[in-house]
């Protein structure tokens, strides 16, 4: 099975500032990795697909970016709604697998 | 729209057979595969099963000889079900829409008593 790896685990940050998350997979998955907000209580909510396509409706400040192994999620400007946890996940192989999470908080 | 929506019982004994309803709507089961995920409290994603718009199933192998996924295209309608559950299987349950897992139900949370 490949493994997802996200890091950091716990992020703070202050309104406006750039943040990037990180999934590192445990072998090359193609870009076929997804980023997920999910915010407390709620159902995940699919951000980015296939490594770097924004999801309609989705904020622009929103990105996503990597190749092989590693791939990065960045908020350009974090805003008080951007407080969730985010997955990764890669759809590359199976089983399907997800990151174990980054949970983002505001300073 | 498209919408998913789970439905079944929240509370089942250890030892029991968990079945569990997918009702979808604002596109066909026969145009997008339908894949079940759950979360422990508090904790991460975990990939249960896919049935694909063929109809064919795939499987996580952790769960692959408890877990049976079916459809009823007609009414729009996909069913999980998992026996021999422990407490360790207690979770919210999520259906969600397709390889991309575009659309996600509400969820249903699961507990499995002992």
């Amino acid at each position: 099975d490949i493994q997802m790896t996200q890091s950091p685990s716990v992020l703070s940050a202050s309104v406006g500032d750039r943040v990037t998350l990180n999934c590192k997979a445990s072998q090359n998955i193609n870009k076929y990795l997804n980023w997920y907000q999910q915010k407390l209580g709620e159902a995940p909510k699919l951000l980015i697909y296939n490594t770097n396509n924004l999801q309609t409706g989705i904020p622009s400040r929103f990105s996503g970016s990597g190749s092989g192994t590693d791939y990065t999620l960045t908020i350009s400007s974090l805003q008080p709604e951007d407080v969730a946890t985010y997955f990764c996940f890669q759809h590359n192989s199976w089983p399907l697998t997800f990151g174990s999470g980054t949970k983002l908080e505001i300073k | 729209q498209v919408q998913l929506k789970e439905s079944g019982p929240v509370l089942v004994q250890a030892s029991e057979t968990l079945s569990l309803t997918c009702t979808v709507s604002g596109f066909s089961l026969t145009n997008y595969g339908v894949i079940w995920v759950r979360q422990p409290p508090g904790k991460g994603l975990e990939w249960m099963g896919i049935i694909w718009r063929n109809g064919n199933t795939d499987y996580n192998s952790a769960l692959k000889s408890r877990l049976s996924i079916n459809r009823d295209t007609s009414k729009s309608q996909v069913f999980l079900k998992m026996n021999s559950l422990q407490t360790d299987d207690t979770a919210i349950y999520y259906c969600t829409r397709g390889a991309l897992l575009d659309y996600w139900g509400q969820g249903v949370m699961v507990t499995v008593s002992s």
